[in-house]
């Protein structure tokens, strides 16, 4: 089967780095993408990775072992705004996203 | 600005009476998804539209029905609501399907059943 593992609950403080893990079986692999979704709220992107290494962007940045089945996801500077769940999903070999259940990401001053 | 609607952002029904969510999209995009996401787990695929083709995922149950009767429209119709359908439904687009295609996703229809 496919399965999608992250942690579910975290806790960070203000201003610190938090790194959110991501280990995946799948049948097949097209890329892993990170997604921000705020409580009640619609996800949104953050990144896309298909080729092993780290990708940044501003306080994010996320990274790729393919060789591993592996990914992370990496805040700095965490802000009260970055609470949230973040969603790891991988596009499998017929091109289908398998969603993570997230990790839910805790932010306290 | 391009988007994605939903309609409406809470809906309330009873068990077994029929229900209507509604989707629309501007950013023309060919695929149109359907998600339900119950508290604290990962979004599930419903079904998905390439154009007017329909795609039903194998575990969907025939409960859930959808429409898409134009590029900007979709639908999603539970037929006989059960208090196990209470969830958030997300509705989303892509450009393309297959390949990398980042999802835009609606701010969500949660549905509750009385």
């Amino acid at each position: 089967g496919q399965n999608i593992d992250q942690p579910t609950e975290m806790t960070a403080t203000e201003g610190a780095i938090v790194q959110i893990n991501c280990t995946y079986q799948t049948s097949g692999f097209n890329g892993l993408f990170w997604y921000q979704q705020h409580a009640g709220e619609a996800p949104t992107f953050l990144s896309y990775n298909v080729l092993d290494g780290l990708e940044e962007k501003g306080r994010f940045s996320s990274f790729l072992s393919r060789s591993k089945g592996y990914s992370y996801l990496l805040l700095k500077e965490l802000q009260m705004k970055d609470s949230a769940s973040y969603l790891c999903a991988v596009l499998d070999s017929n091109y289908q996203l398998i969603w993570g259940a997230g990790t839910k990401l805790i932010i306290k001053p | 600005d391009a988007m994605v609607i939903q309609n409406p952002r809470y809906q309330v029904t009873q068990f077994g009476k029929p229900v209507t969510l509604s989707c629309s999209q501007t950013l023309n995009h060919n695929v149109m998804y359907w998600y339900q996401q119950k508290s604290s787990q990962a979004p599930k695929l419903l079904f998905h539209y390439y154009d007017k083709d329909f795609n039903n995922e194998a575990d969907t149950p025939d409960n859930f029905q959808s429409r898409r009767p134009n590029t900007s429209f979709c639908f999603l119709d539970i037929r006989s609501p059960g208090l196990g359908d209470a969830a958030m439904y997300l509705c989303a687009t892509s450009r393309g399907e297959g390949g990398y295609y980042e999802q835009y996703f609606g701010p969500g229809t949660r549905l509750t059943v009385t």
